[in-house]
Parts: structure tokens; sequence; C-alpha cells
């Protein structure tokens, strides 16, 4: 079946501008989480939403970022006046609810590709 | 930085085990798991522990937990060229993953 899409793969943007990213969740999944990934490191949770709702967006690091999910499927990352900073791959994962309709203690999640970003 | 901790490289020979080691924080994680990751590919789960397991072998992998210390490790029988990639661990004590830095493994023939 298909897995997490992510698009687009890669996006170049200028310092200053606005980007946004998408994410296609598996079908099904309730539960979808942002990562962020710098280059040597591992990735860094941003935010979790349990359907529509953002659960947790404690790891956003500051208010130029914002991600929504209207419809409790896909999500879209947005940034707002890039900085270089913000070069990372950002990672999308999804997850199966567990019996609670929440992501049970044994949460496997399943992660797309990835968008590269790149801000000149 | 990270509280999860993993020596950034290894390089070992075709046909020789692996053996990645992690030292974690978050005593509450229940379980805690190791990911691969390829270049162009997303992360993909390769096994999973419980906490209260102290082994778990998964055909040619085997992990290890050692929750007084902190420290899990996983080992890779008879390491192929398709295993070069970077490993992450990664801890869990609620829905979201704490991974490490990842650990570089480089195959040789």
């Amino acid at each position: 079946g298909a897995g997490v899409s992510q698009t687009p793969s890669n996006k170049v943007t200028e310092k200053g501008k606005y980007v946004e990213l998408r994410c296609d969740p598996i079908s099904g999944h309730t539960a979808l989480y942002w990562y962020r990934q710098s280059l040597g490191q591992g990735p860094e949770f941003l935010i979790y939403f349990q359907g529509t709702g953002a659960a947790d967006d404690s790891g956003l690091p500051n208010d130029r970022f914002f991600a929504v999910r209207p419809e409790g499927s896909v999500s879209t990352l947005k940034i707002q006046r890039t900085e270089r900073g913000d070069s990372a791959v950002y990672l999308c994962a999804s997850s199966a609810p567990g019996t609670s309709g929440a992501p049970s203690s044994y949460n496997e999640q399943f992660f797309g590709p990835g968008t590269r970003l790149t801000v000149l | 930085g990270e509280d999860v901790e993993q020596s950034l490289f290894l390089s070992v020979r075709e046909g020789d085990s692996s053996v990645i080691n992690c030292t974690y924080t978050d005593s509450s994680s229940t379980y805690l798991y190791w990911y691969k990751q390829e270049p162009g590919a997303g992360l993909q789960l390769l096994t999973y522990i419980f906490s209260n397991m102290d082994m778990k072998q998964d055909q040619r992998l085997t992990v290890l937990l050692n929750k007084k210390d902190k420290h899990l490790s996983l080992r890779i029988a008879d390491t192929q060229t398709g295993d070069s990639a970077i490993y992450f661990c990664a801890e869990s004590p609620d829905y979201k993953l704490s991974f490490g830095a990842g650990t570089t493994v480089t195959v040789r023939a």
C-alpha cells in the first residue's frame, strides 16, 4: 500500500520568503508528526496532530512556523520569513491509533522521504 | 543537543558483526527503537524493544537493553553491504520520538 508521501522533495527559496511543505499520511492514520533533521543530526520533534487538532506544538522553534491539518488527513507545514537556519530536511510521519484512539505506547511511526529545504 | 547519545561512525568488514551503542536518559520510555536511514529514503523502523526485556532477537538483529545504565545496543550479525546506512536509536516516553544523532555504518569488502 502507499506510504507517507511528502511534496516537494526539494525546495530552494530565498531568505525572507514563505514556504509550504505538504505531507500525505497513510490512509487511516489519525496521528501525524513533523520532525526536522539538520545536517549530521537526528530528527527533532516539531509538532504532533491527533486528528485535526495540534495536540503538541512544543517543538516548533518560533512563531514563524505553523502547521495545519484541516480535514484530519493531509498536513501542511508553513514557514514564514524563512531564514538560512531553517535549511534542513523536514520529515513527516504518521501512526495508527491505539485502542484508546490515541497512539498506543508501542508507536510505530511511518516516515515519509522528507522535503529538503534550502534557504539561500 | 540530544538526550540520546550514540557514537558517530562505525566501519566494519563484510561478514563481521556490527555493534552500535546508545545511551538514553528517560527511564520512563516504555519502548526503545532502532531506525535505519539510507540515502534518499525515509527512516525505516528496524526493531524495537519493550523496556521490561533485556534482549530481543530478530533474524540478524539483536537488541540488548541495560535499564540500570540506560544503555541500548544493536548487533547486526553477518553484516552486508546493504547494511551501510545511518542508524538511529530513539526513546519515546510519550508519543514523540527523541533521536540520537545517528551512527553511520560503513561496510567494507
